[in-house]
């Protein structure tokens, strides 16, 4: 398995409140994703990362932003939580130039 | 619009009879394609990918796939199914490292 670790795994928050994500991997890998799974729509690309301090906008960014300060971890904000931001995040991480995607466990995030 | 099409929401197959799951997507060129397998409550496993050369590619778990360019399509096969692959299977095409695109998914019951 690829070393991708995601914590927590489970949070339950009231909306207003900010909430950080955080996808820590040891292979050293450049690129790093994070993606949100909704039932009917798949995986969606909130924002991502080719290197340290370099982050870009996915499909679906509007109330994320996204922090990289070291090569292995990557941070998921939502400054402000909202009901519909209710989902299962997925990290992925990419190393290879076969745009092959290794993916965490998972955080399931409830925003009451 | 770049996108990606399970037209199969749920498919219900027995054990031991073949299964396919259809995969059509909608791209200006030919994009990486992958297909990825998601146990309840797991991240997502790769179970093959394409890229170029022989169309028919070989994956995990008994899986394989075939590439048809003229009907855009990556429909994954399997001879026999058993009752460990019941899941729910993405497919996923990528133009570039920033920009993976996944399908709804689809849902696969095995009946005893």
């Amino acid at each position: 398995d690829a070393g991708i670790t995601q914590s927590p795994r489970h949070k339950v928050t009231e909306t207003g409140t900010p909430v950080t994500l955080r996808c820590h991997q040891t292979e050293n890998h450049r690129y790093m994703y994070w993606y949100r799974q909704d039932p009917g729509h798949g995986l969606r690309l909130i924002h991502y990362s080719y290197g340290v301090k370099d982050t870009d906008k996915g499909e679906v960014s509007d109330g994320y932003s996204v922090s990289r300060s070291k090569t292995e971890d990557f941070l998921l904000t939502l400054e402000s939580a909202t009901s519909s931001q209710t989902s299962v995040y997925f990290c992925a991480i990419m190393g290879n130039p076969d745009n092959e995607q290794f993916f965490g466990p998972g955080t399931r995030l409830t925003v009451l | 619009a770049q996108s990606v099409t399970q037209p199969d929401i749920h498919i219900t197959v027995s054990e031991g009879a073949s299964l396919e799951l259809r995969c059509n997507y909608s791209y200006g060129a030919t994009p990486y394609l992958f297909w990825y397998v998601q146990s309840p409550g797991q991240g997502l496993q790769l179970l093959l990918k394409y890229f170029s050369g022989d169309t028919l590619v070989q994956g995990i778990k008994g899986f394989e796939a075939e590439f048809k360019r003229s009907q855009s399509s990556f429909n994954l096969r399997k001879p026999s199914v058993h009752w460990s692959d019941a899941a729910e299977y993405f497919c996923a095409v990528a133009i570039n490292n920033n920009d993976m695109r996944f399908g709804a998914g689809t849902r696969l019951t095995v009946k005893p």
